[in-house]
């Protein structure tokens, strides 16, 4: 079953610009991840946030986990066009069954 | 990084006909693969756990004997769509657990399965 929701479905924006998911879940959790996927490819790992951590950078990824509202956004600065992909949340116990969002598709105009 | 390998990355078979796909961890060990199927534009479904040396355990509503799962090394699993139909067509992709330990789960690259 699916865990939650993310929104957008989808966002377009102009390269250069920041582009912001958001993902809600509905179960406790011990950590939240997020993928990338490119079209008809497989998942890559982006980040992990443990359910003890509020926010998470990695480069020009920024992650919130606000567990009281069970919800989590990503935040990419500064878009640029190979970051045009799908992006799915998904929770788990470490690489354990993860259940993944519904993913939000992101399209990064030149 | 570790390396999880899917074979083959798209195959096109006819209804009635059995299928397999592959999925290697080239360089760690995995006690526990995930199989999961995409349908387009859509998420992620967990479809099982395939455990080495035991059998696998499927989720609610897959049928077990319409995705056969063998995981017979640390490092291979398949997943055997047996006598397939055009709504089998889907993506399919496999997962593994470092068996050192770890939290990320490392996907493969995906099969593209269509069946005619």
């Amino acid at each position: 079953s699916q865990q939650g929701e993310e929104d957008p479905q989808a966002l377009s924006i102009q390269e250069g610009e920041n582009a912001t998911m958001n993902c809600s879940y509905k179960t406790s959790i011990n950590n939240l991840q997020w993928y990338r996927q490119n079209s008809g490819r497989g998942l890559v790992h982006l980040i992990l946030i443990r359910s003890n951590e509020r926010e998470k950078h990695s480069g020009r990824l920024r992650v919130t986990l606000d567990t009281s509202k069970k919800s989590s956004s990503l935040l990419i600065t500064a878009s640029r066009a190979a970051d045009t992909a799908s992006y799915f949340c998904a929770t788990g116990w470490g690489a354990q069954k993860l259940v993944f969002g519904q993913g939000t598709r992101l399209t990064i105009n030149p | 990084g570790a390396v999880v390998s899917q074979h083959p990355s798209w195959v096109i078979c006819k209804s009635g006909t059995s299928v397999k796909i592959e999925c290697r961890s080239l360089d760690f060990q995995a006690t526990t693969m995930f199989w999961y199927r995409q349908f387009p534009k859509q998420s992620l479904m967990l479809m099982a756990t395939s455990n080495e040396g035991s059998k696998a355990t499927y989720e609610q509503g897959v049928e077990k004997d319409k995705f056969l799962i063998n995981h017979a090394s640390l490092t291979l699993s398949t997943l055997t769509v047996t006598s397939a139909h055009p709504e089998d067509s889907s993506f399919y992709i496999c997962s593994a657990e470092n068996r050192a330990g770890g939290t990320e789960a490392f996907f493969g690259q995906g099969t593209r399965l269509t069946v005619v």
